[in-house]
C-alpha cells in the first residue's frame, strides 16, 4: 500500500523568505501522480501544484516550486517570498494511475511571520 | 458560483440520530468521492464512485453509506450518528485524466 510522510508538523517562516515543506511516499507503482494541497483557515482544500511522475521536470507555479526525486520518493515544496496568506496547512498527496484515491500526509502546519 | 457545493456547512446532531450530507458538481466529473479529516489524521477516503452505477468502500467506510443519485450529486449518510464520527466532512469529484481532486468546501459535523 502507498503511503505518504510529512515529517515536519509544524513550519515558519518570515514574510518575503523561503520555505520549503519536505514530504516523502512509498509506492511500488512506476507511473503516479503527486500533489501538494493548502488548507487555510477556511478549511478549503486548495490545489497548490501538481505532478506527473514520467515528467522529470519540476513543476512550477508562480511561488511555488517542487523539488521530485523519483528515485529517493522525495517531493518537497518551495515556497519563495512567503506571503502573509500562505499561511495554512498543506498535505502531500498521491495518486497512482490506475488508482481511485488520493493518499494524504499527516500535514504541515506553515506559519508565516511578518 | 462554485464547483462543488456541500449542504449543510455546519451541523450538530445527537448520538443516534440519521444524517445526511450533500454533495453536488457542475464539473461535469464522473468520479465522486468522500472523505473525511480529523486533526493528526489527514483525509480519509470513506466512499467514492466512478459513475452512478459503481460505488465503492473505501479505507473507513463502517458506519456509513453513499447514494449517487446522479452525475452531479453524491450523498454520505450516516444511519445512527455516534461521537467518533465528529469530523469536517469532504465531498471531491476528478476524472481520470487529470490526476487530481476537486475539493468541495466541506461540512463540519459534530455529534453529542
Amino acid at each position: 500500500a502507498q503511503t505518504v510522510t510529512q515529517s515536519q508538523p509544524e513550519m515558519s517562516v518570515q514574510e518575503a523568505e523561503t520555505v520549503t515543506l519536505s514530504c516523502t511516499y512509498d509506492t511500488s507503482e512506476s507511473d503516479y501522480y503527486l500533489f501538494w494541497y493548502k488548507q487555510p483557515p477556511s478549511r478549503q482544500m486548495i490545489l497548490v501544484i501538481r505532478q506527473e511522475a514520467y515528467k522529470q521536470q519540476n513543476a512550477t507555479e508562480n511561488r511555488f516550486s517542487v523539488n521530485f526525486q523519483k528515485a529517493a520518493k522525495s517531493f518537497s515544496l518551495k515556497i519563495s517570498d512567503s506571503q502573509l496568506g500562505d499561511a495554512a496547512m498543506y498535505f502531500c498527496a498521491y495518486r497512482g494511475t490506475s488508482g481511485s484515491r488520493l493518499t494524504f500526509g499527516e500535514g504541515t502546519q506553515l506559519t508565516v511571520n511578518p | 458560483d462554485a464547483d462543488v457545493t456541500q449542504t449543510p456547512r455546519n451541523r450538530i446532531t445527537k448520538t443516534g440520530k440519521r444524517i445526511m450530507l450533500e454533495c453536488s458538481q457542475t464539473k461535469g466529473h464522473d468520479r465522486m468521492y468522500w472523505y473525511r479529516q480529523d486533526p493528526g489524521l489527514g483525509l480519509r477516503l470513506i466512499y467514492y464512485s466512478f459513475d452512478v452505477k459503481d460505488i465503492n468502500k473505501g479505507e473507513i467506510s463502517d458506519g456509513y453509506s453513499v447514494s449517487r443519485q446522479a452525475q452531479a450529486k453524491f450523498s454520505l449518510s450516516l444511519e445512527s450518528a455516534i461521537p467518533n464520527q465528529t469530523a469536517l466532512y469532504f465531498c471531491a469529484t476528478s476524472d481520470l485524466s487529470w490526476g487530481g481532486q476537486f475539493f468541495g468546501p466541506g461540512t463540519r459535523l459534530t455529534v453529542l
